[in-house]
């Protein structure tokens, strides 16, 4: 059973740019969310998609953003970038929307803004 | 709020002594209750949860943790460290009436010496 894939593993961007991460859940779970790992901050939830809808939201600006498709794949989009983005991003999928399973995490995407 | 609080940032045991990683949450509703471990560039695995069976649950490479309501805390023990071991453990927390955000503590790093 294929795990959590995240694409890319590693980015680089400049300041101001804007940048689309991808996530594509284990087969079956229709539940994905997305985390920022930073040293400082540590793990903070970003947002939850269920069925192509956002039914979670964290404490981020409105720069970050995210969508989920009809095959339970999920993108998040990071606009106008700054130095402090620089970050691992990791995703998470369950089956439901509750954390009775647990999630399973795939190995991020590790961005640097420069 | 949920909160989580993982007393000792770094932990540091020899090879096949007890490991004791602590972990205290603050819940006005008893939560779903997790421990992750996370290796040097890759994202979080799922070791054990408490979704309010059992108190002590048992999870993957011989970790398990204890669920006591009265003290809230949730600490993680393995009877004998492996070098395989080493990693940044966190515990996290869920309510089953805040959906599927997680919050997440601090990390403990475990260091295991020869």
């Amino acid at each position: 059973k294929a795990g959590v894939t995240q694409t890319p593993r590693y980015l680089i961007k400049t300041r101001g740019q804007q940048v689309t991460l991808s996530c594509s859940p284990i087969s079956g779970h229709r539940s994905v969310s997305w985390y920022q790992q930073t040293p400082g901050q540590g793990l903070q939830f970003l947002f939850e998609y269920f069925s192509e809808t956002q039914r979670n939201k964290g404490n981020f600006p409105g720069r970050f953003s995210g969508r989920q498709f009809s095959n339970s794949r999920s993108e998040m989009n990071v606009s106008t970038l700054e130095l402090g983005d620089s970050a691992l991003y990791l995703c998470a999928s369950s089956p439901r929307t509750d954390a009775f399973y647990g999630y399973t995490f795939g190995s991020g995407t590790r961005l640097t803004v420069v | 709020a949920q909160s989580v609080t993982q007393l000792g940032s770094h932990v540091s045991v020899s090879e096949g002594a007890l490991v004791l990683l602590r972990c205290n949450y603050s819940s006005s509703v008893p939560p779903y209750l997790f421990w992750y471990v996370q290796y040097p560039n890759q994202g979080l695995q799922l070791l054990l949860k408490y979704t309010s069976a059992a108190t002590l649950v048992k999870g993957i490479n011989g970790f398990e943790a204890e669920f006591k309501k009265s003290e809230t805390s949730f600490h993680l023990t393995k009877p004998s460290a492996h070098m395989s071991d080493a990693a940044e453990y966190f515990c996290a927390v869920s309510k089953e009436t805040s959906g599927s955000r997680l919050t997440f503590g601090e990390g403990t790093q475990l260091t295991v010496n020869p």
